[in-house]
């Protein structure tokens, strides 16, 4: 449980307000992942990180903006969000070279209002 | 593209009796399949992977998984449940690349004693 954390666990903010989510992993992984979680949908693979570099971005919206200063953290930067961005972003990571070995972490609950 | 299905939103279990969360697969190429669990709120947990070899596969917590290439299944089944199996289940498979999973929407497993 503690190879990757997350925080907040717990978000609320107006859709005028910027905040940041932050990832860390203590796991020696050199990928990272952002993921949007909500109710009843198939997890949405929202960036990957490899290496620190962005190698993939799923036509998400600019107002989510990720950052990977270095391979242990990850930020993702959020700035006039919608009530449809509600939801539990995970953050994962894994070995380069082996994607399907993501380990996750505990999630921030994010509820815009 | 590779894709899993998780035809079940919710599976209802009496504690003591065997339990199965189904999953199939679409994928070009051989796949790599994989579940995971989601307490609440928690990340998601590996339970286990098939890559090759045998096709039935033990994973963590007492589960097992069947692979079957000719159904395009890999159904997740445990002999007898307990209530602490209560949980979010999620099927995955490897994208083409390997660069990613790609998720299910997730069958909620509740067992009742």
């Amino acid at each position: 449980e503690t190879g990757v954390t997350q925080t907040p666990r717990h978000l609320v903010m107006g859709m005028t307000n910027k905040k940041s989510l932050k990832c860390e992993q203590h796991l020696g992984h050199n990928a990272m992942y952002w993921y949007k979680q909500s109710a009843k949908k198939p997890l949405e693979l929202m960036f990957v990180y490899s290496l620190e570099e962005r190698v993939e971005n799923n036509s998400v919206p600019s107002r989510f903006s990720p950052e990977c200063p270095n391979s242990s953290h990850l930020f993702l930067h959020l700035h006039t969000l919608q009530p449809e961005d509600s939801a539990l972003y995970l953050c994962a990571s894994s070995p380069r070279d082996r994607a399907y070995e993501q380990y996750f972490g505990p999630g921030t609950r994010l509820t815009v209002t | 593209a590779q894709s899993v299905a998780q035809p079940e939103d919710q599976v209802n279990v009496a504690e003591g009796n065997p339990l199965t969360v189904k999953c199939t697969y679409s994928v070009s190429g051989n796949p790599y399949l994989f579940w995971y669990v989601q307490y609440p709120n928690r990340g998601l947990q590996f339970l286990l992977k098939y890559i090759t070899g045998d096709n039935l596969v033990k994973g963590s917590y007492g589960f097992e998984a069947e692979f079957n290439k000719s159904q395009t299944s890999f159904h997740l089944k445990k002999p007898s449940a307990l209530v602490s199996d209560s949980a979010l289940y999620f099927c995955a498979v490897r994208d083409k690349y390997g660069n990613k999973l790609v998720f299910g929407a997730g069958t909620i497993l509740r067992v009742k004693s």
